[in-house]
C-alpha cells in the first residue's frame, strides 16, 4: 500500500548540530509539507514544495531549510539546531485535492 | 491573517450522547473548511471537508456545519463511543493547497 514515512520517529541532539529529517511517500504526490506541532500553538507550517525542485517557507521557516530533488522525498534540514526547535515534527502530502496525508511524525529533543 | 480557533478544553461526555466541538475562524470565510482527527503518537487523519456554499457535511456518524454569518463550523459525532475519544482539528484551507489548523479539542467519551 501507498504510505507517507518519516524517520527517525524519535530523535535527540545538541545545541548547534545540523540535523535531518527525513519524509518518503509512495503515492507520487507532488505537493509536500512539514509543519511543527507544539502545545497551545497547533500544527503550523514550515516548508512546502508543488513539485521538483519546488521549495517554498511557510509561517515558521527561520532555522529550517528543505530541498526537493526527487518528487518522493522532502527531507527536513535544521541548520543550527535549537533549543526551541524541539517539537514534534510532522510532513504531509497531497495529490492537489482537499486532503492532506500526514506522517506518523518525529519527536525531536534539542538539548 | 486568518486565525482559526478552537476551544482548547477538553470536552468530556458520556458515551451514546452527540459531542460537539466548535471551530471559529476571523477575518474572510474559508471556501473549504476541514476536520482531522488525531490521536496521541500519531499524525492527523482527514474525516470531512465542507465547502463554503454547503451548509451540512455527513459521514456516518459524523456530521459538519458551516455557518458564514456566525464565521463558525460545528462538529457533532452522534451516538459517540470510546473509540472517538481523540483531539479533533478545524482547518481552513486557502491557497495553492496551505492548511491553517487550529490547536484542537481534546474529545474524551467516557463509558
Amino acid at each position: 500500500d501507498a504510505e507517507i514515512t518519516q524517520s527517525p520517529r524519535h530523535k535527540i541532539t545538541e545545541t548547534g548540530r545540523q540535523v535531518t529529517l527525513a519524509c518518503h511517500q509512495t503515492w507520487n504526490h507532488n505537493n509536500m509539507f512539514w509543519y511543527r506541532q507544539d502545545l497551545g500553538h497547533g500544527l503550523r507550517l514550515i516548508h512546502y514544495s508543488y513539485g521538483v525542485h519546488d521549495t517554498n517557507k511557510g509561517e515558521v521557516s527561520d532555522g529550517y531549510s528543505v530541498s526537493r530533488s526527487n518528487t518522493e522525498d522532502l527531507p527536513l534540514t535544521l541548520e543550527s539546531a535549537a533549543s526551541s526547535q524541539t517539537s514534534v515534527y510532522f510532513c504531509a502530502s497531497d495529490p492537489r485535492t482537499d486532503t492532506q496525508y500526514f506522517g506518523p511524525g518525529t519527536r525531536l529533543t534539542v538539548l | 491573517s486568518q486565525k482559526i480557533e478552537q476551544n482548547s478544553e477538553a470536552l468530556n461526555i458520556q458515551e451514546g450522547k452527540t459531542a460537539t466541538l466548535t471551530c471559529n475562524y476571523t477575518n474572510y470565510s474559508p471556501a473549504y473548511l476541514q476536520w482531522y482527527r488525531q490521536d496521541p503518537g500519531r499524525g492527523p487523519v482527514f474525516l470531512l471537508l465542507i465547502r463554503e456554499n454547503e451548509k451540512e457535511k455527513r459521514k456516518e456518524r459524523l456530521k459538519v456545519t458551516f455557518d458564514t454569518t456566525l464565521k463558525q463550523s460545528l462538529f457533532h459525532i452522534t451516538a459517540s463511543q470510546p473509540a472517538d475519544s481523540a483531539t479533533y482539528l478545524c482547518a481552513f484551507l486557502g491557497g495553492y493547497q496551505k492548511v491553517t489548523f487550529g490547536t484542537g479539542t481534546k474529545l474524551q467519551v467516557i463509558p
